[in-house]
């Protein structure tokens, strides 16, 4: 199975920082990467296909990029209800994995 | 509008089994799969498996063969996640998520349930 890891596991920022989160997948996995955001007690939310592609309705402050093994979600200009666990997942596979998530927490 | 609604909190004594349904409504449930996923308290993402709601092919993570089942039933567009011997460790959230295999388009979970607390304790 393909492994997924994420870093840093936690950070802490203020309202109105860039904030980047690392992904990384065990294998080559092109771009079949996606990044959910979950809020307390809330189902996750779809924010990124294909590694880059916003879903819609999504924020323009968020963007990914990456390939192969090497992924990036940025948030650009960090907003209070954006504070929130980042997961990503390959889906290279259909034995779909996830990360571990990045919590962002407020400074 | 798409949702997926479903059952309820359960429950359940160590050794017992679970069932957690989850409609679907606002597409064609024959056009997607549905993929389950949990949460255990404090604790990441966990990937379960998947049921095609065309053909009801299931994949199973292999943590969980054996030990799971997935169904459907087309006629009312409900998903079905059974899990049995339960452990205490199975106590999580577990969550279903539709996406759309074998088709040109890459694969995601667009909308996702609203979650069924499962407890396993005796």
């Amino acid at each position: 199975d393909i492994q997924m890891t994420q870093s840093p596991s936690s950070l802490s920022a203020s309202v109105g920082d860039r904030v980047t989160i690392t992904c990384r997948a065990s294998q080559s996995i092109s771009s079949s990467l996606n990044w959910y955001q979950q809020k307390p007690g809330k189902a996750p939310k779809l924010l990124i296909y294909s590694a880059s592609t916003l879903q819609s309705g999504v924020s323009s402050r968020f963007s990914g990029s990456g390939s192969g093994t090497d992924f990036t979600l940025t948030v650009s200009g960090l907003q209070p209800e954006d504070f929130a666990i980042y997961y990503c997942q390959q889906s290279y596979t259909v034995t779909f994995t996830f990360g571990p998530g990045t919590k962002v927490e407020i400074k | 509008q798409v949702q997926l609604v479903q059952s309820g909190a359960e429950v359940k004594k160590p050794g017992a089994s679970v069932k957690v349904s989850c409609k679907a409504s606002g597409y064609t449930f024959t056009s997607y799969a549905i993929s389950w996923v949990r949460q255990a308290p404090g604790q990441g993402l966990e990937w379960m498996g998947w049921i095609s709601g065309y053909n009801g092919n299931t994949n199973y993570a292999q943590k969980f063969q054996g030990r799971v089942t997935m169904t459907t039933d087309t006629s009312t567009s409900t998903a079905y996640m059974e899990l049995r011997n339960l452990r205490s460790d199975d106590t999580a959230v577990y969550y279903c998520a539709r996406w759309r295999p074998f088709s040109t388009s890459p694969y995601y979970f667009d909308y996702w349930g609203q979650g069924t607390l499962v407890t396993v304790s005796s």
